[in-house]
């Protein structure tokens, strides 16, 4: 089993859809939650980030954790084409210098 | 543009090459890494330098050899490659001591293995 699972995708949807982006993971170790946003032929780039359980929101973006279920979600609304992109969950331990483990990402299109 | 800058963006190398990526961060960071990124498969740490000490080796072959001259520079040297390490190849920066590592990444190389 990998320590942290995410749905390849790809997710299809029309612009302006509310688009729900998850992972589950197995190490209860982990309290630091990231979401990092992929363009084609680009590194992925921080969007979000939370600590331990929550709710934390960011313009369109709010970023769900569950810690009792292993599970983190991404929410964005009114998604945008220009939201087209793979996201990338990511997540470490309390201990300074965890290093982070990374889901396989899901690929993300929205078409107008 | 992220302040981490790879080169080159693309290679071709045949098995039996000799070849270096480069990486450059312009953000003060004192930690850097190279990750490894296959089609369909999580992000893989390789290397991780620290105040150009090399603090994490992630059971990597030999033919892979990084190399941090100091902490704004970071390469990576390859020779004799195998078909099946043709990859995105990610460097990354950040500032350790954190709980979490925030890292910032370059655009990567696009490595292909003939």
């Amino acid at each position: 089993q990998k320590e942290v699972e995410q749905d390849p995708g790809p997710l299809s949807v029309p612009e302006g859809a509310i688009v729900s982006l998850n992972c589950t993971y197995s190490n209860s170790a982990f309290q630091y939650f990231m979401w990092y946003r992929q363009y084609s032929r680009k590194g992925p780039e921080l969007l979000m980030y939370t600590y331990s359980s929550g709710n934390k929101e960011d313009g369109r973006f709010t970023a769900q954790v569950d810690k009792s279920s292993k599970y983190i979600s991404l929410f964005i609304r009114d998604s945008q084409p220009s939201d087209s992109a793979t996201y990338l969950c990511a997540m470490s331990g309390d201990n300074a210098g965890n290093m982070l483990t990374f889901g396989g990402g899901t690929r993300l299109m929205v078409k107008p | 543009e992220t302040g981490v800058t790879q080169t080159p963006r693309h290679l071709v190398m045949g098995m039996t090459n000799k070849k270096s990526l480069k990486c450059e961060q312009h953000l003060g960071h004192n930690a850097m890494y190279w990750y490894k990124q296959s089609a369909k498969k999580p992000l893989e740490l390789m290397f991780v330098y620290n105040f150009k000490e090399q603090t994490e080796n992630n059971s990597v072959p030999s033919r892979f050899s990084p190399e941090c001259p100091n902490s704004s520079h970071l390469f990576l040297h390859l020779h004799t490659l195998q078909p099946e390490d043709s990859a995105l190849y990610l460097c990354a920066s950040s500032t350790p001591g954190g709980s979490y590592e925030k890292l910032f990444f370059g655009s990567g190389t696009q490595l292909s293995v003939l």
